[in-house]
């Protein structure tokens, strides 16, 4: 069964600094996708980022990027000069082929202080 | 073009009523997913349906839980006899095709209080 461990329930930061979310997954398969959603205090759920498995290369989102490690089953989120609205839960999900549910882990609240 | 919709946003239940949760697709959008969010916890699958089809629903709980997606109209999502478990933001999402790298656009979700 696929796994998504976020083993990091609540990071903070300052403004303009940089923080790093980290992610790890479980999965048998060789095809599959990597996620980082944000869900902000509005409950929305915003697609950050997202990496497919068989790109070696980092995924990179204006200030947002993966350091996306295969071997490891590692996928961490890098927010560089984080800003106040980045304040929020977020969420790494991963979903496999031949199937279109995502596997959410629990979650990173991050506080971005000014 | 308007996002996915769900409504209602907020929905308080006695035990053992029903519960309605509506969501609308993106327009264009054949494929809704529901998914269940407890508190302090990441968001579970429940089902994934196409236009009056139910594709996969073995995240949905054997009893009480059900959820169709007609041919005309919004996706429900119907729990019946509540209980307080129940209670939990419970999200919708929809894509335009059945790829594995397809952006699914989620709505803002269903609060449901169950007292």
């Amino acid at each position: 069964a696929q796994t998504v461990t976020q083993s990091q329930p609540e990071m903070s930061v300052q403004e303009a600094e940089t923080v790093t979310l980290s992610c790890t997954y479980d999965t048998s398969e060789s095809n599959y996708y990597l996620f980082w959603y944000k869900q902000p205090p509005s409950r929305q759920m915003i697609l950050v980022i997202r990496q497919e498995a068989y790109k070696q290369q980092n995924a990179t989102e204006n200030r947002f990027s993966v350091n996306f490690q295969k071997a490891a089953k590692s996928f961490s989120l890098k927010i560089s000069d984080s800003q106040l609205g980045d304040t929020a839960m977020y969420f790494c999900a991963s979903v496999q082929g031949g199937s279109e549910k995502l596997v959410f882990g629990k979650g990173t609240k991050l506080t971005v202080n000014p | 073009n308007a996002g996915v919709m769900q409504n209602p946003r907020h929905l308080v239940r006695r035990r053992g009523q029903e519960a309605r949760l509506r969501c609308s697709p993106m327009k264009g959008h054949s494929h809704v997913y529901w998914y269940r969010q407890l508190p302090e916890e990441g968001l579970k699958f429940m089902v994934y349906l196409q236009k009056e089809n139910i594709i996969d629903e073995s995240g949905m709980p054997k009893e009480r839980f059900s959820a169709e997606f007609p041919k005309e109209g919004p996706s429900i999502l119907r729990i019946q006899q509540v209980v307080r478990g129940d209670s939990a933001a419970y999200f919708c999402a929809s894509s335009p095709l059945r790829e594995k790298n397809t952006e699914a656009f989620f709505g803002q979700g269903t609060r449901l209080t169950v007292v």
